[in-house]
């Protein structure tokens, strides 16, 4: 079975500061990994993901991040934050393909003017 | 701008009736579509796989018979919650493949069962 852990309930950055929402991830065989974003009551927004090929990888709204195989680890990246980006952020697994996606719990991202 | 569609946005039910949403892919033909739950403040829950002309695949633990999912054609997704009960109020979203290994998700559809 596959899981994604989000450790952080909340984050909160101060605007113009670096940010990071962590991710942690446990699939048997390749991970296909991907973070969304949702704003109170939307539906989920992709920002970027990763199948293969260089481990940063760039996505949407200046947002990156960081495979790490050996720590199994996706953090999600933004060199300066904008105030703008405060929402809820989802880690999120599948097997490829078809395969519905397994979700983290969520991280709060509050960005503090 | 959006790919896919939820309809309704809200709805408000009483208990022991039957409600329908409806799930658009838009501009784009989808083989596959997903359905998932998202409880109050919690994470969203897989819960069945729907694929167009064949039956839905559902998640364990996900009664088939309470939420009826029908694919019918290439952009259509409907699924029904049957005799909804209170229990049943949730945020349900949809989404679809749009290349192979990236879900585009619906803007979701608020269900109250009073």
């Amino acid at each position: 079975a596959q899981s994604v852990a989000q450790p952080e309930d909340q984050v909160n950055v101060a605007e113009g500061n670096p940010l990071t929402v962590k991710c942690t991830y446990s699939v048997s065989g390749n991970p296909y990994l991907f973070w969304y974003v949702q704003y109170p009551n939307r539906g989920l927004q992709f920002l970027l993901k990763y199948i293969t090929g260089d481990n940063l990888v760039k996505g949407s709204y200046g947002f990156e991040a960081e495979f790490n195989k050996s720590q199994t680890s996706f953090h999600l990246k933004k060199p300066s934050a904008l105030v703008s980006d405060s929402a809820l952020y989802f880690c999120a697994v599948s097997g490829g393909g078809a395969d519905g996606l397994t979700f983290g719990k969520g991280t709060h991202l509050i960005i503090q003017p | 701008g959006a790919v896919v569609s939820q309809h309704p946005s809200r709805v408000i039910c009483k208990s022991g009736t039957s409600v329908k949403i409806e799930c658009r892919s838009l501009d784009f033909q989808a083989t596959t579509m997903f359905w998932y739950r998202q409880f109050p403040k919690q994470s969203l829950m897989l819960m069945a796989t729907s694929n167009e002309g064949s039956k839905a695949t559902y998640e364990q633990g996900v009664e088939k018979d309470k939420f009826l999912i029908n694919h019918a054609s290439l952009t259509l997704s409907t699924l029904t919650v049957t005799s909804a009960h209170p229990e049943d109020s949730s945020f349900y979203i949809c989404s679809t493949l749009l290349s192979t290994d990236t879900q585009y998700f619906g803007p979701g559809t608020r269900l109250t069962v009073l």
